[in-house]
């Protein structure tokens, strides 16, 4: 099975903090991606990364950066966090190819807490 | 561009009761479909998906037909139970070319099921 986990659970930060969240996948896939999830907005697209070292803003990347080292850790970065970040975080992974249809692996999500 | 509407929720229903979430899509391409599933405190799951018009996908129970005509993946089950107690969203993915897809969600629904 895919796994995609991400380090922290639950992170409780103040504000102007530097936080590094951090997710790992270990089915050697190509692409990898960070979403915010807030109640009644849904799924919000941050960044994600087509392979190492390439990154795309995604629909709401201000206040966030991300680095993609190597293929199996994608790591979002907020560089000086506010309240208004506060919110659940999901990394997930999706091959590439031929036999792909787009469906993306979750993990468990981490989420922030900014006082 | 790609959308994806499904009822608001929160939906509440007893045990045993038949569920239906509706979801429709606008897509300019052949997308492929998914309902994803979040317990509580978790991450995304993959419920069921469907590749091309008419397939059904099918698992614990659930069930989406992918209907082109009427643009539209409705979830449904016969008999929910307290375990259902989610919140459901809907997706599509559309190739962009060359291996890349472009992944769409709905805003979830959340469901209760009570004893």
């Amino acid at each position: 099975d895919v796994k995609v986990t991400q380090s922290s659970r639950y992170l409780v930060k103040r504000t102007g903090e530097k936080v590094f969240l951090e997710c790992v996948q270990d089915m050697d896939h190509e692409n990898m991606f960070w979403y915010r999830q807030d109640p009644g907005l849904g799924l919000r697209l941050i960044y994600f990364s087509y392979d190492v070292k390439m990154k795309e803003k995604g629909d709401i990347p201000e206040g966030y950066s991300v680095s993609r080292e190597k293929k199996e850790r994608f790591s979002l970065i907020l560089e000086s966090a506010s309240t208004n970040q506060t919110s659940m975080y999901l990394c997930a992974s999706r091959p590439t190819g031929t036999a792909a249809t787009g469906e993306l692996f979750f993990g468990e999500g981490s989420r922030l807490t900014v006082l | 561009g790609n959308s994806v509407t499904q009822m608001e929720g929160p939906v509440t229903l007893s045990e045993e009761a038949f569920l239906t979430i509706n979801c429709t899509y606008t897509a300019t391409g052949y997308p492929s479909l998914f309902w994803y599933v979040q317990y509580p405190g978790e991450g995304l799951q993959l419920l069921l998906k469907a590749t091309k018009a008419d397939d059904k996908g099918s698992n614990k129970g659930f069930e989406a037909t992918y209907r082109k005509e009427t643009t539209s993946f409705h979830l449904e089950k016969g008999s929910v139970q307290v375990s259902d107690s989610a919140v459901y969203f809907c997706a599509l993915s559309d190739s962009t070319g060359a291996g890349s897809y472009q992944l769409t969600f709905g805003k979830g629904t959340k469901l209760s099921v009570i004893p």
